[in-house]
């Protein structure tokens, strides 16, 4: 068990900039999740996803924002256009789903500075 | 919606002093409860869950009771470590309705331990 692993852990761009972050689950964790998190604050959710298959996004995740997971193992997280407000560490975590209650273990993040 | 109250931080102890740091929580039907620790530049790691009323979570000697009539889940530690120092979330997900595991966090409270 490797962990949740996720890349770069530190991005650094300019405004209107496009960045993409990739995710690598624990192996054999169908489900895969996106939260943000700002300073001073608990991670929101982005998006979730079972195998290959986006279930779920929040209102958060504006039409700038897109994710896939196309072989359902690793996932990747683009931002287009990035903004000011797009500053956040990006959270995946994965789970083993047959239930509602097994945990998520999540990765060390990437942390995204627009200039 | 779902929602988790957190009491503010940071919260200050010295070592060997008692710990509790308060969670309330907001859902309907009956959610699985978590407590998430997070070390400076990392990302969170699963301390303790319990998923039905009056189950209690343990680990590393922190316990937390998962109380219904209260809507609550208190963490609590006997004797703190500078070690201990970090942001600790509750969480819930699940809940009625819900098909999947969205975590709702709260804001996080920081523990200070001093030697």
């Amino acid at each position: 068990d490797t962990g949740v692993s996720q890349d770069p852990r530190h991005k650094i761009t300019k405004r209107g900039q496009n960045v993409t972050f990739r995710c690598d689950p624990i192996s054999e964790h169908n489900r895969l999740y996106w939260y943000r998190q700002t300073l001073g604050q608990g991670p929101e959710f982005l998006t979730y996803f079972q195998n290959e298959a986006q279930l779920e996004k929040s209102r958060l995740l504006s039409d700038r924002f897109s994710a896939e997971r196309p072989k359902g193992s690793f996932s990747t997280l683009e931002i287009q256009r990035t903004e000011q407000g797009d500053s956040a560490m990006y959270l995946c975590a994965s789970s083993l789903g047959t239930g509602v209650n097994q945990p998520q273990h999540f990765g060390d993040g990437t942390r995204l500075s627009i200039l | 919606g779902n929602s988790v109250t957190q009491m503010e931080g940071p919260v200050t102890l010295s070592e060997e002093a008692f710990l509790t740091i308060n969670c309330t929580y907001t859902a309907t039907g009956y959610p699985s409860l978590f407590w998430y620790v997070q070390y400076p530049g990392e990302g969170l790691q699963l301390l303790l869950k319990a998923t039905k009323a009056d189950d209690k979570g343990s680990n590393k000697g922190f316990e937390a009771t998962y109380r219904k009539e209260t809507t609550s889940f208190h963490l609590e530690k006997g004797s703190v470590q500078v070690s201990d120092s970090a942001v600790y979330f509750c969480a819930l997900s699940g809940g009625s309705n819900t098909g999947f595991q969205k975590l709702v966090f709260g804001t996080g409270t920081r523990l200070l331990v001093s030697p």
